[in-house]
Formats: C-alpha cells, structure tokens, sequence
C-alpha cells in the first residue's frame, strides 16, 4: 500500500539556520504531495503541495520540488524563525482519491 | 469564513466506556473525514463521506467504532466501547467536493485519554 517516510524527529535549529526535512513515498500511481503544518495547540494545515513530477510547491518560505525519479519531496527553508517551530507532516493522496497518507511527523523547534 | 469545528476539545473516560465526537464541517464542503492520531504517529483515516454518503471506511474497526453524517453536514463518531489503544487525537477535516485534489481543512481536533 502507499506509504511516507519522513525524518525522524525531533529537530532542534538555530533561528537564520537552513532547513531541510526529508520525505521518501511509496506510491502505485501518480500522487499529489503535500506538507502539513500543526503548530502547538492548533489544527493541521496545508502548508504547500505539488500535484504532478517536477513541480514545486512553496508558501511562507517553505518550497518542496516533486522528484518522481527520486520518490521524494523534501521541504526546505532558507531561514527559520522561531515562529516555525512546529511539527510538519508529509502526505500523498492517489490520484482520484483524496484519502490522505501521512508521515508520522517531525517536529521542528528553532531556538532564538 | 468559520473553519471546522469539533466537540469536546478534551474527554478522559475509563475503558469499557463509551465516548461520542462531535464535528461541523466548514459551509458548502461535501466531503468530511475522521482521522485518528496516535501520538506519535501521523493521521489516519478512519472514514470518508460525501454527503451523507460513506466513501472509504475500510480502517474503521467497525466492532467498535460507528460515524454518521445525518443531512450531509455535522457527523458523530462514536466509540463503544472503549479500549486502551483508542486513546488518541480525532481529527475531523472537510473539503468542497469529492474529485480532484481539494485542500483537506482540520479542525483542531478532540484528545481522548482512556484509562
């Protein structure tokens, strides 16, 4: 069946550091991707996705590129800020279903 | 715009117990989910409706767990009766329609404690 695979938690950055969380899927067809982002004490939310191979999805600061070659979408930032401190989930949904597959979640925490 | 809703923010029961969940979708959106998030773990789906219809119940442990969407816009998940294992975070989210890739929507969701 499909699955995620993310990095294993938790990560512990300095504020103006890089970030980069990997995310590995095992899919049948030809998924969308996305990142969920659940700050503490709130619901989840969509950060960003990326509906076919190549594209890339970014928002806030945040990009992941669809490598089908590689099975991967990787969420990167150039510059975190406190304020992203969070736990970020990978997904995949096949196409024509919306089910969502999570990974099992990092959690991000950036110290000032 | 008003997000999803969900009832009781918190719930503690004993196990052998019973325990319902309440959810609000977001106005206009079609389909609704209930996931279960283990800590530590990512979400899972339990059940998907449109409507009031269900979609994709298959890792729902219908021994145990029942959901209904009666007129197509709030849903109940009801656990009876309760097990150690259950305890966990149910998440409710709601999308516009059922084709395509919709944006998922969550709402903050209910953290049960079985003892």
């Amino acid at each position: 069946g499909d699955s995620v695979t993310q990095m294993e938690g938790p990560v512990t950055l300095s504020e103006e550091a890089f970030l980069t969380i990997n995310c590995t899927y095992t899919a049948t067809g030809y998924p969308s991707l996305f990142w969920y982002v659940q700050y503490p004490g709130e619901g989840l939310q969509l950060l960003l996705k990326a509906t076919k191979a190549d594209d890339k999805g970014s928002n806030k600061g945040f990009e992941a590129t669809y490598r089908k070659e590689t099975t991967s979408f990787h969420l990167e930032k150039g510059s975190v800020q406190v304020s992203d401190s969070a736990v970020y989930f990978c997904a995949l949904s096949e196409q024509g279903a919306q089910k969502l597959v999570f990974g099992q979640g990092t959690r991000l925490t950036i110290n000032p | 715009e008003a997000g999803v809703a969900q009832s009781p923010r918190y719930k503690i029961i004993e196990k052998r117990q019973s325990v319902a969940f309440w959810c609000n979708p977001i106005s206009g959106h079609a389909t609704l989910y209930w996931y279960q998030q283990i800590l530590g773990q990512g979400p899972k789906l339990l059940i998907q409706f449109q409507n009031n219809g269900v979609v994709d119940d298959s890792q729902l442990p219908k021994d145990r767990f029942s959901a209904e969407r009666l007129k197509g816009v709030d849903s109940t998940l009801k656990i009876q009766p309760a097990k150690l294992e259950d305890s966990a975070v149910y998440l409710c989210a709601s999308s516009e329609t059922s084709g395509g890739q919709e944006t998922q929507y969550f709402g903050p969701g209910t953290r049960l404690l079985v003892l």
